[in-house]
């Protein structure tokens, strides 16, 4: 399974963009990168999804290096409703996938 | 709303006891996913089925159980409870079984006293 390491947590002021990185060194051909939000009590929501390159939705882009071997979630002028723990994942489809959170990162939105 | 739908929202029971909880996958969902989150533990994958077959297994405990019904519907069997199994358990749902898109629940929150 493919390892993710992000920071542990960041601090951000409404209105600026704020970039996530996640390192994922023994990602695999067939992975894809996803990255999931999730509030205080809720169960995670998916955000955006992608194989390579650049990705981009109404609520944020995910960035892909030719190699891979990290993705950087971006999310455009924050409010302090985006306080929550965004979570990276790499997808190993194994004929029984095992999806892994790992700790995540904290991310906490100052006015 | 997610479409995902779980049931009970509490639940708080005493150890040694157990407890059944349920999840709707979204409408044409055929996996589900269970997980464990707790305040020490981060979120934990336990099982995954996909239409009606178990399809992967993470920390599940030997005294937690699930199955995946004909109508796709699924339950988590949580028994001989202690108090460290209190957490929020989360069902998740996706259209296949290789996908990292998954909708959450809202959860059911454990309390074992």
């Amino acid at each position: 399974l493919a390892k993710t390491t992000q920071p542990i947590s960041m601090d951000s002021y409404e209105g600026q963009e704020v970039n996530i990185t996640c390192s994922h060194n023994n990602i695999a051909t067939n992975d894809y990168i996803t990255w999931y939000q999730q509030f205080p009590s809720q169960g995670p929501r998916f955000i955006i999804q992608g194989y390579k390159t650049k990705v981009t939705n109404e609520v944020a882009s995910l960035f892909i290096p030719a190699d891979r071997k990290s993705s950087t979630l971006s999310l455009p002028r924050v409010s302090l409703s985006d306080t929550a723990v965004y979570y990276c994942l790499v997808g190993v489809p194994t004929g029984g996938f095992k999806t892994i959170f790992g700790a995540g990162t904290r991310l906490f939105v100052k006015a | 709303d997610s479409g995902v739908t779980q049931t009970p929202k509490h639940l708080i029971t005493a150890t040694g006891q157990r407890v059944t909880l349920r999840c709707s996958p979204r409408s044409g969902d055929l996996s589900v996913y269970w997980y464990q989150q707790s305040l020490d533990q981060g979120l934990q994958f336990l099982i995954q089925y996909y239409n009606g077959e178990e399809r992967a297994k993470g920390n599940i405990l030997e005294r937690f159980s699930a199955q995946q019904f004909p109508d796709l519907h699924s339950e988590l069997n949580l028994s001989s409870l202690e108090l460290g199994d209190s957490a929020l358990y989360f069902c998740a749902s996706s259209d296949n079984q290789y996908t990292d898109t998954q909708y959450f629940g809202p959860g059911t929150r454990l309390t074992v006293l």
